[in-house]
């Protein structure tokens, strides 16, 4: 069965310091993509990466990066100097090769960014 | 390139009354999927489609609920009935679908309250 988790229900740190959020994922597809979307309190959901199975490599976009490990089904998410615009909800989804994209989502994870 | 709308953002209704929501997809996508969130909770798919073809329904979406998508380009999803358990935030998304990966890029959402 798919199952995305996101142990950490809410973080809180300073700013500038660096965050790391968790993600393990279930599934018994060998072909299937992980993102993660930023949810901000008005409610839209923002993408942010798509990464498919094949591509262990890891990626930094600005102060975002992620590490990806097949090895312990986890799609972590690192935020370095933090910043009080990054507090949102962060979701981490998997979505399985097939005729249906569909997305599964964690619980998400809430970061607050203190001043 | 505007990005997904939905209309209403906020919706309150009585317990029992029917309700109506719209979204507009991003221009050429050829999918749109509909979501279901719940405080606290990650989004969880409840239909899609594919042009004006719904291929998948979630169990989640009991007779009362139904989707359309005319001609292919904006859905429509309606609840009968409403029910106290139906206050949810309703989330549209849309994606550009060419046979493999694909990047779901979502509405603003709608939040109903059933009172």
């Amino acid at each position: 069965a798919q199952k995305v988790t996101q142990a950490q229900t809410e973080i809180s740190v300073v700013e500038k310091e660096d965050v790391t959020l968790d993600c393990v994922y279930e599934t018994r597809d060998t072909t299937y993509y992980l993102f993660w979307y930023k949810q901000p309190p008005s409610g839209e959901l923002v993408f942010l990466i798509r990464r498919n199975s094949f591509d262990e490599q890891n990626e930094i976009s600005g102060r975002y990066s992620w590490n990806f490990q097949k090895s312990t089904s986890s799609f972590n998410f690192t935020i370095t100097a933090s910043q009080v615009v990054d507090s949102a909800v962060y979701f981490c989804a998997l979505s399985e090769d097939g005729a249906t994209n569909k997305l599964i989502f964690g619980t998400g994870t809430l970061l607050a960014v203190q001043p | 390139d505007t990005g997904v709308s939905q209309d209403p953002r906020h919706k309150i209704t009585k317990r029992g009354q029917n309700v109506t929501f719209r979204c507009d997809p991003i221009s050429e996508h050829n999918r749109l999927y509909w979501y279901r969130q719940t405080l606290g909770q990650g989004p969880e798919f409840l239909t899609y489609f594919q042009n004006e073809a719904q291929l998948e329904k979630s169990r989640l979406l009991s007779d009362r609920f139904s989707a359309e998508r005319p001609k292919g380009s904006f859905s429509t999803l309606e609840i009968q009935r409403t029910e106290q358990g139906d206050s949810a935030m309703y989330l549209c998304a849309s994606s550009l679908w060419l046979g493999q990966q694909e990047t779901q890029y979502f509405g603003p959402g709608t939040r109903l309250l059933v009172l």
